[in-house]
């Protein structure tokens, strides 16, 4: 079965520190991988996607890492700002089928002032 | 806004009650997908469709759910016999032909809440 796990499940930081947030995917055979930023009651918003060949990418403070053959992926946050406050979900896709996608449950973060 | 368009926003109905909701996407995008989120909770894929064909369906999407598209543009998705567990936020997305699966742009969903 296709799983998407993500770790910690919320987090808090003070502004202006960095963190990171873990996704570890079963998913086969694997396509690629997203990072969507969800604020509260809001629809996802894409931040960056990865597929098998990528290592690393980076999108003005997120930078997203992807090892394909430990199946694991990272966002890390520079310099956290309160507007980074939100659920992070990590969203993995197979090759096949239309509806691929497998969803994590998100972390939630807090940035504090 | 040229975005993925859902309405409305918030819908508080009584159990029992019929509820249908709507989605607008992309204008260009020919797939369009439904999902249901509950608190704290990733996004649970309900259905799919390519322009007006619903080609795939969730073991979520019970007898009470039904989705349509009928001319390949927007979407509706009703709900008959609410219940209290269906109270959850509906996700529209929507993507180009030809898009990997994970481009897809999300609406702001409808928030349901079955009183």
């Amino acid at each position: 079965k296709n799983q998407v796990e993500q770790s910690p499940q919320s987090l808090i930081i003070l502004e202006g520190k960095n963190c990171t947030l873990q996704c570890n995917y079963t998913v086969s055979p694997f396509s690629n991988l997203r990072w969507y930023k969800q604020d509260t009651g809001r629809g996802p918003v894409s931040l960056t996607i990865m597929t098998f060949s990528e290592n690393t990418k980076s999108n003005g403070r997120y930078t997203a890492t992807l090892d394909a053959d430990t199946k694991q992926s990272s966002l890390h946050i520079t310099a956290s700002q309160l507007s980074d406050s939100a659920s992070y979900i990590c969203v993995v896709s197979a090759k096949s089928g239309y509806s691929t996608l497998t969803f994590g449950k998100g972390t939630m973060l807090l940035v504090s002032p | 806004d040229t975005g993925v368009s859902q309405n409305p926003r918030h819908k508080i109905t009584k159990r029992g009650q019929n509820v249908t909701f709507r989605c607008d996407p992309i204008s260009e995008h020919n797939r369009l997908y439904w999902y249901r989120q509950t608190l704290g909770q990733g996004p649970e894929f309900l259905t799919y469709f390519q322009n007006e064909a619903q080609l795939e369906k969730s073991r979520l999407l019970s007898d009470r759910f039904s989705a349509e598209r009928p001319k390949g543009s927007f979407s509706t998705l009703e709900i008959q016999r609410t219940e209290q567990g269906d109270s959850a936020m509906y996700l529209c997305a929507s993507s180009p032909q030809g898009a990997r699966d994970t481009e897809a742009f999300f609406g702001q969903g409808t928030r349901l809440t079955v009183v």
